[in-house]
């Protein structure tokens, strides 16, 4: 049970390019998150999933893009790279819509946008 | 707009000691409150869940404490160990359509042996 695993955990790229950063979770989760963390700033999300099949814009969806592939999987894109996007971006689940569900957070992604 | 603050932003103490972080929010509007740790480099791990009808909840050394009406948490540790060093985050939960998370930008705790 490896619980929310998160790929690539380290990406450079240069302004303009794009990637996809892929998450999966294997507790048979309804909801999926994707936060971004930046330093003197808490986390905010950028886009959820409440359920498979549905997703929706959170406080900081400019940007970016993301696909519910099938329950386990909710991928996040960067069609064209700023360096305002340099982060650490974390992937989220939770069994419900949230509220007294808790979310299980990976690892994180520490993407850097020269 | 809901906004959480976490003072100090940074605390060093020898070990042993008992400790309390603090988490205060604008707006007494919550769903619940949750504490969660976060390790150097790691994801966040879920502490406790205050739902917003407790005052409080606890976890082996953990007890964490929410006054809605002065819009506070308090998250209490005893006899602290080095091992707890790491940064602890509070969310408010908010109910607007589905549940949404407001973090506060954690303390950052030393336990020094």
């Amino acid at each position: 049970n490896a619980g929310v695993t998160q790929t690539p955990k380290f990406q450079v790229l240069k302004t303009g390019q794009s990637m996809t950063l892929q998450c999966a979770q294997d507790m048979n989760h309804n909801s999926m998150y994707w936060y971004r963390q930046d330093p003197g700033m808490g986390l905010r999300l950028i886009y959820y999933s409440a359920s498979e099949g549905t997703t929706d814009k959170g406080e900081v969806p400019n940007g970016y893009n993301v696909s519910r592939l099938n329950k386990r999987e909710f991928s996040l894109r960067l069609e064209s790279a700023a360096p305002s996007q340099t982060s650490v971006y974390f992937c989220a689940s939770s069994q419900g819509r949230g509220g007294t569900d808790t979310q299980y957070f990976g690892p994180g992604t520490r993407l850097t946008v020269l | 707009k809901q906004e959480v603050t976490q003072i100090p932003a940074a605390l060093s103490v020898p070990e042993g000691e008992n400790l309390v972080l603090n988490c205060s929010f604008t707006d007494s509007a919550i769903y619940n409150l949750q504490w969660f740790r976060q390790d150097p480099g790691k994801g966040l791990t879920s502490l406790l869940l205050i739902q917003s009808s407790q005052r409080e909840q606890t976890s082996g050394r953990l007890n964490a404490s929410l006054d809605k009406s002065s819009g506070r948490s308090t998250l209490y540790i005893a006899a602290s160990q080095p091992g707890d060093s790491a940064t602890y985050l509070c969310a408010v939960i908010i109910s607007a359509g589905t549940y949404k998370y407001i973090f506060g930008t954690g303390t950052r705790l030393k336990v020094l042996a």
